[in-house]
């Protein structure tokens, strides 16, 4: 099932910040967040695995609601190296479990200006 | 650490000619292969997933087809192609059996152009 990712676009200035959506109607077992620049291929940026967690990468952040049904990524101080599409990727088991992908929302365009 | 390499990184051609795209993974045994393709502006569609040597499994049905020959490596062919085949390809890879969750590692990615 495609996790649904809000808003589809947003344009900031510099040091403007930023929070983009991933919801799901199931539990998830994990949420994984990418962000691609034209014409590249994704990068991984971070994993959250627990209800309730919260991570760090530089001035981008994440977080997993309790019910492990939400996440959502925080862009604080916005510089124009973020400009990017940004996915997340939402699994509901692990390999182990037989599950051997990942479902990745549709995308959220992020354009900084200066 | 790990790498994966996805060849050739941009191709130009023509509508019923035949495509291959190859992709190989170092630095980890086992892994879950993939192939995705994304249309200009568009999300991330899987089109064919691997769990081992030989096995295949089909995500769409299309002109494509898969094969995984040897652990680390991936094919992606085609007989024909149409050319609504255009789009950027991406190889990938994730660690088969941990409970870290189905993290995947995308290749360079393939521009395909059918013209």
């Amino acid at each position: 099932q495609q996790p649904v990712q809000s808003p589809q676009a947003v344009i900031l200035r510099e040091g403007e910040d930023a929070v983009i959506n991933c919801s799901s109607s199931k539990a998830l077992y994990s949420v994984h967040w990418y962000r691609q620049k034209h014409g590249e291929a994704p990068v991984f940026l971070m994993i959250l695995l627990k209800g309730g967690e919260q991570k760090g990468h530089e001035k981008i952040s994440a977080s997993f609601n309790e019910k492990k049904q939400q996440s959502s990524l925080y862009l604080t101080a916005s510089q124009l190296s973020y400009s990017g599409t940004y996915f997340c990727g939402t699994d509901q088991a692990y390999s182990g479990a037989g599950s051997y992908q990942l479902t990745f929302g549709k995308g959220t365009k992020l354009s900084v200006i200066p | 650490s790990q790498t994966i390499h996805q060849w050739p990184a941009t191709l130009v051609q023509p509508v019923g000619s035949p495509l291959s795209l190859e992709c190989t993974v170092e630095g980890t045994s086992n892994p879950n292969l993939y192939w995705y393709r994304q249309a200009a502006g568009r999300g991330l569609q899987l089109l064919f997933y691997s769990v081992g040597i030989g096995q295949i499994s089909s995500e769409v049905p299309q002109n494509l087809s898969a094969s995984r020959p040897q652990d680390r490596q991936f094919i992606l062919s085609s007989k024909k192609l149409l050319l609504s085949d255009s789009g950027f390809y991406l190889c990938a890879w994730s660690v088969r059996g941990t409970q870290l969750g189905n993290t995947i590692y995308f290749g360079e990615g393939s521009w395909l152009t059918v013209v």
